[in-house]
């Protein structure tokens, strides 16, 4: 089955500065990257997400790329903010199965 | 509904008792998740329902954990002797088919914790 690795587990920047998490996956099938963020006690909710057919994906302060043949993918953050403190997670879709595998989160705190 | 519903919010439960844990999916949504999230942890995939197709339970930890999903919408997660290590928090997400592009929403959870 497929297999996401994310890194880092944590992230800290400051005010400001970009921050950047990458992930990579096993099955070359898959075709549907998701990124979610999970501020705490909360419920894990859909910031961005690209396919397969897409090396970059943007959305004001938030970009996703990926490299299909290094079987690869980032999330870049932006002019960080505080409220994008939270803990983020990179997902694959595996292609035959559609089964939503998830990275192991990377909690990013952003330092005022 | 508005989103997927999750129920109860909490449990406590004693060590060795059944807990039956409830998602309600988003109308129309075919395709079902479980996950469990353990405190500050990732999160871990245990059952996939898909449609009228068998379900990947490739993810039950044990076979203490079974689930079904009845008539294709509501789903329950079944914990039997439940074990102190089985406290996390067990999220539900749906989708519209399951396959790339369609947006997985997530429950509120439910918090479990066995004493």
């Amino acid at each position: 089955g497929e297999n996401v690795e994310q890194h880092p587990s944590t992230l800290s920047v400051q005010e400001g500065d970009s921050a950047v998490i990458k992930c990579t996956y096993s099955d070359s099938a898959s075709n549907y990257f998701p990124w979610y963020k999970q501020e705490l006690g909360k419920r894990p909710q859909l910031i961005i997400d690209i396919r397969s057919n897409v090396g970059e994906k943007k959305d004001q302060r938030i970009a996703v790329t990926l490299n299909k043949t290094a079987k690869h993918f980032s999330l870049h953050i932006t002019e960080t903010q505080p409220e994008d403190s939270a803990v983020y997670f990179c997902a694959a879709i595996s292609g035959s199965a559609r089964q939503l595998t998830f990275g192991s989160g990377t909690q990013l705190t952003v330092l005022p | 509904g508005a989103g997927v519903s999750q129920s109860p919010s909490n449990k406590v439960t004693e060590k060795g008792k059944d807990v039956e844990l409830r998602c309600d999916p988003i109308s129309g949504h075919t395709a079902l998740y479980w996950y469990r999230q353990s405190l500050g942890q990732g999160l871990e995939f245990l059952i996939y329902f898909q449609g009228n197709s068998a379900p990947d339970k490739s993810g039950l930890p044990s076979d203490r954990f079974s689930a079904e999903r009845t008539g294709g919408s509501v789903s329950t997660l079944t914990i039997q002797r439940t074990q102190q290590e089985d406290s996390a928090v067990y999220l539900c997400a749906s989708s519209l088919t399951g396959g790339a592009g369609t947006e997985a929403f997530f429950g509120q959870g439910t918090r479990l914790t066995v004493v």
